[in-house]
């Protein structure tokens, strides 16, 4: 099994500030990896797959970067509807997710 | 815009067998790969297996044992049957839609089921 690591678990962040989130993978994921935002009773929200694409109306201030074992999301400049948890997951071999990052306000 | 929404017990008795329903609303059924995703708090999230329109499955292997997802593509539902349930299967159970070997492209809103005695 593919474990996936995030972190930190916990990032504190001023609104308009970059949030830098971190996911690493026990072995090469190429870039079959994929970013989500989680909020509390919604339905999870793909942001990025194939390690760096935005989907479908993700706004521009969310980059994603990396390949291999070593991810990074970009959240180039905080909104107030960014804070929530972010979990990355890979599907090179089946599918892991990371433990997630919650992104609260400092 | 496909979407989906989990239902069943809240509820479940330790052995017992756990089963929730998916219903795809806005979209055909007869497309994307369906998959069960649960969240404990001690593992995380688990992708549990997933089933095809044709009806091919594939479970991950420490659930397999327990694991049954089915198709009812005249209600455009799929479905997840888990058996000899333990505290352990408390979760949050979603479901969520693929084109296969990628990314989750749709997900529900998830249901949370707690089995106890």
């Amino acid at each position: 099994e593919i474990v996936m690591t995030q972190s930190p678990a916990t990032l504190s962040v001023s609104p308009g500030e970059r949030a830098t989130l971190s996911c690493r993978a026990s072995q090469t994921v190429t870039s079959n990896l994929a970013w989500y935002q989680h909020k509390p009773g919604q339905a999870p929200r793909l942001l990025i797959y194939g390690a760096s694409t935005r989907a479908t109306g993700i706004p521009a201030r969310f980059s994603g970067s990396g390949s291999g074992t070593d991810f990074t999301l970009t959240i180039s400049s905080l909104q107030s509807e960014d804070f929530a948890v972010y979990f990355c997951l890979q599907y090179t071999k089946w599918w892991t997710f990371g433990q997630g990052t919650k992104v609260e306000i400092k | 815009q496909v979407q989906l929404q989990e239902s069943g017990p809240g509820l479940v008795k330790t052995s017992e067998t756990l089963s929730l329903t998916c219903t795809v609303s806005g979209g055909s059924i007869s497309s994307y790969y369906w998959n069960w995703i649960r969240q404990t708090p001690g593992k995380g999230l688990e992708w549990i297996g997933y089933i095809y329109y044709t009806g091919s499955t594939y479970y991950n292997p420490p659930l397999e044992s327990r694991v049954t997802i089915s198709l009812d593509t005249s209600k455009n539902q799929f479905s997840l049957k888990l058996s000899s349930v333990t505290a352990a299967d408390t979760a949050v159970y979603y479901c969520a839609a693929n084109g296969g070997y990628d990314a989750f492209d749709i997900w529900g809103k998830g249901t949370m089921v707690t089995v106890s005695s």
